[in-house]
């Protein structure tokens, strides 16, 4: 059974631009959420996914947002690049969004560098 | 707004010594605790976790140990070895409904196991 995949692993982009990420999440799987690691900060919830709704939300300014398409697969998309979007970018399947009830699973990330 | 506060930061471990690290959190609603280990370049992976009717639960090496009343719960790691080092987080996970949780991560521990 394939595990959650996600797409590129690694990325430069300059201040300014903008970046999608892709991540596929193990098949039944559908929901999706989406972390922002950095070394200060840990992990921070950007928003989750279920069955092509944005169900959750977090604290991350408008700039960041995502999609999820009738596969499940799920992608994140970042405008006006900043250097302080540097982060490796993670995303988590599970069966329901209920972590309690079924295991969630990340995938490997994806590392943004923004010069 | 709720969060999970971790200690230590950073611990430095001499290999076959124990190893504790400790997460403190804010939703009373809270009823369940994962641990997860990230190793370097790596996803994180679910190593442990301890539901709210449980004040111990252990698995080998690794234990994890609640106190609801405090509201805080330990990783307990006993006779370390070198492939123990790695960044820990500890989560609070709250229900919001049958499907959906709330879920908030800990900063994470940075493990090293010293030979």
């Amino acid at each position: 059974k394939a595990g959650v995949t996600q797409t590129p692993r690694y990325l430069i982009k300059t201040r300014g631009q903008q970046v999608t990420l892709s991540c596929s999440p193990i098949s039944g799987h559908r929901s999706v959420s989406w972390y922002q690691q950095t070394p200060g900060q840990g992990l921070q919830f950007l928003f989750e996914y279920f069955s092509e709704t944005q169900r959750n939300k977090g604290n991350f300014p408008g700039r960041f947002s995502g999609r999820q398409f009738s596969n499940s697969r799920s992608e994140m998309n970042v405008s006006t690049l900043e250097l302080g979007d540097s982060a490796l970018y993670l995303c988590a399947s599970s069966l329901s969004g209920a972590w309690m009830n079924t295991e969630a699973f990340f995938g490997q990330g994806t590392r943004l560098t923004v010069v | 707004g709720e969060n999970v506060e971790q200690h230590p930061s950073t611990l430095s471990v001499q290999e076959g010594d124990s190893a504790v690290i400790k997460c403190t959190y804010s939703d009373s609603a809270s009823n369940y605790f994962p641990w997860y280990k990230q190793e370097l370049g790596k996803r994180p992976q679910l190593i442990i976790d301890i539901r709210s009717n449980v004040g111990e639960k252990k698995d080998q090496r690794i234990a994890v140990t609640l106190n609801k009343t405090a509201k805080h719960f330990s990783l307990h790691i006993t006779e370390t070895q070198p492939e123990d080092s790695a960044v820990y987080f500890c989560a609070a996970i709250s229900p919001r409904g049958d499907r959906d949780d709330k879920i908030i991560f800990g900063k994470g521990t940075r493990l090293h196991i010293l030979p």
